[in-house]
């Protein structure tokens, strides 16, 4: 049972472009949102994160935006870059006493093009 | 700095054999993560760990089995490697009590059974 849904699965941008990827939750509990970035041969790592009492967070050209009627969140890279090519993850959770687990999109590679 | 490693980056295994899997934080963090990621599928977490000996079942724990004797090892077992389990593993570890969900994330394991 997935239930955070991601899309689109590749995305191609060119240089300078915005890249927006999507995601959609069923579970209301879910309490924290967020996004992991991982580049070939490593592990992912947290990109940013937002929390539903919030409908927007930025950092840099990286922007959640958050819409809790509609349970769903998206990533926005402004100003795409090269070096932002990599694999993106959605994920959720919900707070547990310390014993949060998170549940992971499928991924969308995202592929800046010059 | 925050250290997740893994003890290899890839194995190559014969099916039935059994097949151990380590992961070690130095971040004195309590709760350590085992996720197997697959194309199309993400990452999909097999076992959890928020204490010393202590381990919960994640979304897919069947054919694994995990242990942890000290806080910062955590190991992943596959008692009978079958080639279904040939997939790149992920360990990651968190620290709930610091006030961060952050999972920080290894490099991972590629492992292929024959």
């Amino acid at each position: 049972q997935q239930q955070v849904k991601q899309s689109p699965q590749s995305l191609i941008v060119q240089k300078g472009g915005i890249s927006i990827i999507n995601c959609a939750y069923e579970n209301t509990a879910f309490d924290y949102f967020p996004w992991y970035q991982q580049f070939p041969g490593k592990g992912p790592a947290l990109l940013i994160a937002i929390r539903p009492d919030v409908s927007e967070k930025k950092e840099g050209r990286f922007t959640i935006s958050f819409n809790k009627s509609a349970k769903q969140f998206s990533l926005h890279i402004m100003d795409s870059q090269p070096g932002d090519s990599a694999t993106y993850f959605c994920a959720a959770s919900i707070a547990n006493f310390g014993n949060e687990k998170l549940t992971f999109g499928t991924g969308t590679r995202l592929t800046i093009i010059p | 700095d925050v250290k997740v490693t893994q003890s290899s980056r890839y194995l190559v295994k014969r099916t039935g054999e059994k097949v151990f899997l380590e992961c070690v934080q130095d971040m004195d963090h309590e709760n350590m993560f085992w996720y197997r990621q697959d194309p199309g599928l993400g990452l999909r977490l097999i076992y959890f760990s928020y204490d010393v000996k202590m381990k919960e079942k994640g979304d897919i724990p069947e054919g694994y089995s995990v242990s942890r004797e000290k806080k910062e090892r955590f190991s992943l077992i596959l008692e009978s490697a079958s080639t279904n389990q040939t997939s790149m593993y992920l360990c990651a570890s968190s620290s709930p009590s610091s006030g961060q969900e952050t999972q920080y994330f290894g490099p991972g394991t590629r492992l292929l059974v024959l």
